[in-house]
C-alpha cells in the first residue's frame, strides 16, 4: 500500500521557470491539501481540495495553482517560479468527516530549490 | 480563524526524563487536534488525534496529550524519553483544513 506519492523529490529551478509537482493517493480519499513547510513556520496550507472537482485557496496560494484532476490526484503547478517558493512542499490526503477533516496521511515531501 | 501556537521551539530533555511539550489553540468550535511527529528528512507521522470523549488521549511511542477546553490546550507528554523520539513536533487543529503550530524541535541528551 503506498499511501501518498509524490513526485519529483528533488527538483532545482531558475527564476521563471515552471514546473509542475505530482501527487497521488491510493487510498480512495476525498480531501488533498499541498502544504509547504519552511524553518520556524511550521507547515502552511497553499491550496485543498475537499471533493473531486473542487479546490481552495488556504494560506499561501500566491504564485500557485492546483488541479484536482481525479479522485485519486492532485497536481500543483509553479508557473512562475521565484527565489521565495522554495521550500519542502508536501502533499497529504484525508477523508473528510461530518465534524471536519480526519487524520492528515502525508507524502515524503518534494524539496524545491529556486535559484 | 484557527490558529495554533507552540510556545517553546527547542527542548531539550535528559534521556530518561520525563518531557512536555505545549500547544495552545483558536478555535471557533469544538476541535479537531492532532500531534505529528518529524524525523530529518522524512515526511510527517500521526502520533495523536483527539476528535471527543475522554480528554486523555493514548498515542504511539508512549506518548498522550490531554485536551483543556478551558486552557484551550492540548500538551502532549511521555514519562521516559528515548534518544529515537529527537525530532521535531507539531500540533495542528482541524476544521475542513488543518493549521499546523511552527514545530518543538526536540533534543535528547545522553
Amino acid at each position: 500500500n503506498a499511501g501518498v506519492t509524490q513526485t519529483p523529490k528533488f527538483q532545482v529551478l531558475k527564476t521563471g521557470q515552471s514546473m509542475t509537482l505530482q501527487c497521488a493517493q491510493d487510498m480512495n480519499h476525498n480531501s488533498m491539501y499541498w502544504y509547504r513547510q519552511d524553518p520556524g513556520m511550521g507547515l502552511r496550507l497553499i491550496y485543498y481540495s475537499a471533493s473531486e472537482g473542487t479546490t481552495d485557496k488556504g494560506e499561501v496560494p500566491n504564485g500557485y495553482n492546483v488541479s484536482r484532476l481525479n479522485k485519486r490526484e492532485f497536481s500543483l503547478r509553479l508557473e512562475s517560479a521565484a527565489p521565495s517558493q522554495t521550500s519542502v512542499y508536501f502533499c497529504a490526503s484525508s477523508e473528510t468527516t461530518s465534524g471536519g477533516t480526519g487524520e492528515l496521511f502525508f507524502g515524503e515531501g518534494s524539496r524545491l530549490t529556486v535559484l | 480563524a484557527q490558529s495554533v501556537t507552540q510556545p517553546d521551539i527547542h527542548i531539550t530533555v535528559s534521556e530518561g526524563a520525563s518531557l512536555e511539550l505545549r500547544c495552545n489553540y483558536s478555535y471557533g468550535a469544538t476541535p479537531y487536534l492532532f500531534w505529528y511527529v518529524q524525523s530529518p528528512g522524512q515526511g510527517l507521522q500521526l502520533l495523536l488525534k483527539y476528535f471527543s470523549g475522554d480528554t486523555l488521549v493514548q498515542g504511539i511511542k508512549g506518548f498522550e496529550a490531554e485536551f483543556k477546553r478551558s486552557q484551550s490546550s492540548f500538551n502532549l507528554r511521555k514519562p521516559s524519553v528515548h534518544w529515537s523520539d529527537a525530532a521535531e513536533y507539531f500540533c495542528a487543529v482541524g476544521g475542513n483544513k488543518l493549521v499546523f503550530g511552527a514545530g518543538t524541535i526536540l533534543r535528547v541528551k545522553s
